[in-house]
């Protein structure tokens, strides 16, 4: 079955980088996923779709600062010189044919 | 510029029904699946149906199965959700999705939402 983790929760300061991580249920470390922010009281925002390559293309108008990689069954969203509109929910999302999935989504406190 | 606006959100009583409407520019509509997603206070986002570009395959959450259909006029660039038998914990936040492309079920748009309340 597949399922997205993500750990319900991540901190950095200003200035700073974080790694946000979602990890794929095992038979599925191929797939590819999409990141998206949701700052709060807004809709979600498509950030990314990164590959099991860890090639990633963004969205129109997405900050340098945010990156993505991969590493096995795990894909990352890197933000660098974190500033305070960063200060939202994070999504990772894949899918198999009929079926979208979110992860549980983590929640990026900017100190 | 890629734009998604639903509409038809609002206060229904359980067991009401509810249509969303949720219309696209600034893209070839005919050629993306169509999501819908929700999302409560409580929870993070929910995934709720998809319906292919031609419109012909749709498919559902096992939450709303039987009482949500999706469809799509691809003349009027717009993608719709029937909603019936609607129950309080349908009570959300509805958001349209835009799909990447054919064979990638990663959504790369979204809408700014439209609330649904279901209560007496």
């Amino acid at each position: 079955q597949l399922v997205l983790t993500q750990s319900p929760s991540a901190s950095a300061s200003l200035g700073a980088s974080v790694k946000v991580t979602c990890t794929l249920s095992s038979g599925h470390s191929s797939n590819a996923i999409a990141w998206h922010q949701q700052q709060p009281e807004k809709g979600p925002r498509y950030l990314m779709k990164v590959n099991s390559d860890g090639s990633h293309t963004k969205g129109d108008g997405i900050p340098d600062r945010f990156s993505g990689s991969s590493s096995g069954a795990e894909r990352y969203l890197t933000i660098s010189s974190l500033q305070s509109e960063d200060e939202a929910d994070y999504y990772c999302q894949t899918w198999v044919t009929g079926v979208r999935l979110f992860g549980g989504g983590t929640k990026l406190t900017v100190l | 510029e890629v734009q998604l606006v639903e509409s038809g959100g609002g206060l229904v009583q359980p067991g009401g029904s509810l249509r969303l409407s949720c219309g696209a520019s600034g893209f070839t509509f005919r050629n993306y699946a169509m999501s819908w997603v929700r999302q409560t206070p409580e929870k993070g986002l929910e995934w709720v149906s998809v319906i292919t570009d031609s419109g012909g395959s749709t498919y559902y959450a096992d939450s709303v199965k039987g009482r949500f259909t999706i469809s799509r006029d691809n003349s009027k660039n717009t993608v719709y959700l029937q909603m019936n038998s609607l129950r309080a914990e349908d009570t959300a936040a509805y958001y349209c999705a835009k799909e990447w492309g054919r064979g990638t079920g990663l959504f790369d748009s979204w809408g700014q939402g439209t609330r649904v309340t279901v209560s007496s």
